[in-house]
């Protein structure tokens, strides 16, 4: 079954540069969620989207936007990297207009900022 | 307190027992929960979900939920080395049905031979 992908999948920047995260949902979810977690901690949801609009927003960083697009894939735009970014960006996908409340994740992408 | 508590851990069974992950929530108004197993430097993995009172059995894996008690619980039989991993609960927290996660921290589980 297809899942959840996500590119890059290792990313290293330097500080102050900025970066791009790609999500491709599993065919047909229409709902898109990103999650950082950092070294030993638990996921930190950050953003999530519905149907192309933003229907939640965590603990995101006024230095971070994402949007979600017609094709239902969604990017997290990172500016003004500082070394507390580094960490596992976790995408993952749900069909909410399917009653699916499950979410699956993508493989997620590392980012590592020097 | 954190909205989601689990024990870290490490939770250490020997191959072939029973084990038993807990996990407590605050937000009464929490209507799912799942379980999420991780092994290190890997995406979480969705291994059950439960959204009503009583037990949830997929195969060696029964998720067991008290709403009552803001209690939810994982039983992995036949434990196997393959097991160890980090499981995350994960409780849903719904505005407008659009169902973001609170994770736990995640209890570590170590089978050995």
């Amino acid at each position: 079954a297809a899942g959840v992908i996500q590119s890059p999948r290792h990313l290293i920047k330097e500080k102050r540069e900025t970066a791009t995260l790609k999500c491709y949902p599993i065919p047909r979810h229409d709902t898109v969620y990103w999650y950082q977690q950092g070294p030993g901690q638990d996921p930190q949801f950050l953003i999530s989207f519905y149907e192309k609009m933003q229907s939640d927003k965590g603990s995101i960083p006024d230095r971070f936007s994402a949007q979600q697009f017609s094709d239902y894939h969604s990017e997290l735009n990172m500016s003004s990297l500082e070394l507390g970014d580094s960490a596992l960006y976790f995408c993952a996908s749900s069909s909410l207009a399917g009653g699916l409340l499950e979410q699956y994740f993508g493989p997620g992408t590392r980012l590592t900022v020097t | 307190q954190k909205e989601v508590e689990q024990n870290s851990g490490p939770l250490s069974v020997p191959e072939g027992a029973i084990a038993s992950l807990n996990c407590t929530y605050s937000d009464r108004g929490s209507q799912s929960f799942f379980w999420y197993r991780q092994y290190s430097g890997k995406s979480p993995e969705l291994i059950m979900f439960i959204y009503s009172n009583g037990d949830k059995e997929d195969g060696r894996f029964t998720a067991q939920l008290n709403k009552a008690s803001q209690y939810v619980s994982l039983l992995i039989r036949d434990s196997q080395p393959s097991d160890s991993a980090t499981y995350l609960c994960a409780v849903n927290i719904g505005t407008g049905g659009y169902n973001k996660l609170i994770f736990g921290a995640g209890t570590r589980l170590a089978v050995h031979p």
